[in-house]
């Protein structure tokens, strides 16, 4: 089962906040945000895992609400590089590193 | 290091035929993995596989076989191509922590078309 993504776009002014949040019916192991560029493969952002351990960017910050079976991407003060589409991955206790991902979040970002 | 190669960038092929998308990465990962990408859609996993001679089906694994005899290479083969595996093949690699999927780093990606 793939993860829910929301919202499906969002368009901000340099210097905006976004949330970006990622659910799952599913128990969830860990949790995978990545970014992918038009035209250009997925780059890595961010891991969180159960226990609340957490690998990722300096400036790019993220929750994972275990009970809840949800992620939430947060980015601050948006810059023009944020532009793309974010997409959330989900692993499931036992799933053997088969891991789902959302339909993505195009996110546009204007001077 | 040259991370993840693919080949080739760009395939046309026709209906029923087959090929096989190749895929290598040099940073001795455990874990490569195929995803597709349909216009508009997230990442769907094909085949996976954490080690060598060691796969197994993710997602949408019909029409597809892999194979990873060695830990660098892991090639997707089509068996006989269809319009509906139309798609941007992605192959990424990734070490594996505490039971999960580290970093995964992708390839440029192949843009396959059947007609």
């Amino acid at each position: 089962q793939q993860p829910v993504q929301s919202p499906q776009a969002v368009i901000l002014r340099e210097g905006e906040d976004a949330v970006i949040n990622c659910s799952s019916s599913k128990a969830l192991y860990s949790v995978h945000w990545y970014r992918q560029k038009h035209g250009e493969a997925p780059v890595f952002l961010m891991i969180l895992l159960k226990g609340g351990e957490q690998k990722g960017h300096e400036k790019i910050s993220a929750s994972f609400n275990e009970k809840k079976q949800q992620s939430s991407l947060y980015l601050t003060a948006s810059q023009l590089s944020y532009s793309g589409t974010y997409f959330c991955g989900t692993e499931s206790p036992g799933s053997n590193n088969d891991m789902r991902f959302g339909a993505g979040t195009r996110l546009t970002v204007k001077p | 290091n040259a991370g993840v190669t693919q080949t080739p960038k760009f395939q046309v092929l026709k209906t029923g035929q087959s090929m096989t998308l190749q895929c290598a990465q040099d940073m001795n990962h455990e874990y490569m993995s195929w995803y597709r990408q349909d216009p508009g859609m997230g990442l769907r996993l094909i085949h996976y596989s954490v080690g060598a001679g060691i796969t197994d089906q993710g997602e949408v694994p019909n029409g597809y076989n892999v194979s990873r005899s060695t830990t660098e290479d892991f090639p997707l083969r089509l068996l006989s191509a269809a319009p509906s595996q139309t798609s941007v093949y992605f192959c990424a690699s990734s070490p594996l922590l505490a039971g999960t999927t580290d970093t995964q780093y992708f390839g440029p990606g192949t843009r396959l078309t059947v007609l």
